[in-house]
């Protein structure tokens, strides 16, 4: 069964920390994306990871994909309260081009 | 540029009836997908078209269907409506398939009484 998982899946932190969220796949894949979702809104693109070693960062954010872990990793640096939201890793599965979601991460940072 | 708009935005049907959703993808963007958002099952993907051509399904039954316009502009159709199909759906949209960028529409919220 193709599983993506995420964890953790609850998060509460303070402002200032550094934190890291991880996404663990079960089928081989080199498109990994990363979501935001803000409570009662739509999806933000926040990362498109295409490759094995890719390393992208935004703001206070950077994701990594290592693909012969089948693993990637979505860190926080110093967070701020405007970072709290659902964070969603999504996986798209070779030789299927289905698009497969983790549960996704519910981030509360505290002021 | 103009974001992904869906229509309607909430819609409330009852049980047995049929419902259909529309998206307008950003302009120039030729692939359209659809996925259902529930608090118990997450985010599940239900299909993706590119021009004009249903590239991929997700584990959906047959009640559920879509299809592209020339123009890129989408619909996806659900029959015989259950309580279960109560959700939210998304659209997004993308230049090209594999490993684009997605730009979701607000979803539209339906609601099977």
């Amino acid at each position: 069964e193709l599983k993506v998982e995420q964890n953790p899946l609850f998060l509460s932190m303070q402002e200032g920390k550094n934190y890291t969220i991880y996404c663990n796949y079960s089928t081989t894949s080199d498109r990994l994306y990363w979501y935001r979702q803000d409570p009662g809104k739509s999806l933000e693109s926040l990362f498109v990871l295409l490759s094995n070693g890719a390393v992208k960062q935004e703001g206070r954010l950077m994701a990594s994909l290592d693909t012969k872990a089948r693993l990637s990793t979505l860190h926080i640096t110093a967070a701020v309260h405007d970072l709290s939201a659902t964070y969603f890793c999504a996986v798209d599965v070779d030789r299927d081009d289905k698009i497969i979601f983790g549960k996704g991460t519910r981030l509360h940072i505290l002021p | 540029k103009a974001g992904v708009t869906q229509t309607p935005r909430y819609l409330i049907k009852t049980r047995g009836q049929q419902v259909t959703l529309s998206c307008s993808p950003i302009s120039g963007h030729r692939s359209v997908s659809w996925y259902q958002q529930t608090p118990g099952q997450g985010l599940q993907f239900l299909f993706e078209y590119f021009s004009e051509t249903q590239r991929n399904k997700g584990n959906f039954p047959g009640r559920f269907s879509g299809r592209q316009f020339s123009n890129s502009r989408s619909e996806m159709n659900v029959s015989t409506l259950e309580l279960g199909d109560s959700a939210l759906y998304l659209c997004a949209s993308s230049p090209g398939v594999l490993g684009y960028e997605q730009y979701f529409g607000p979803g539209t919220r339906l609601t099977v009484t």
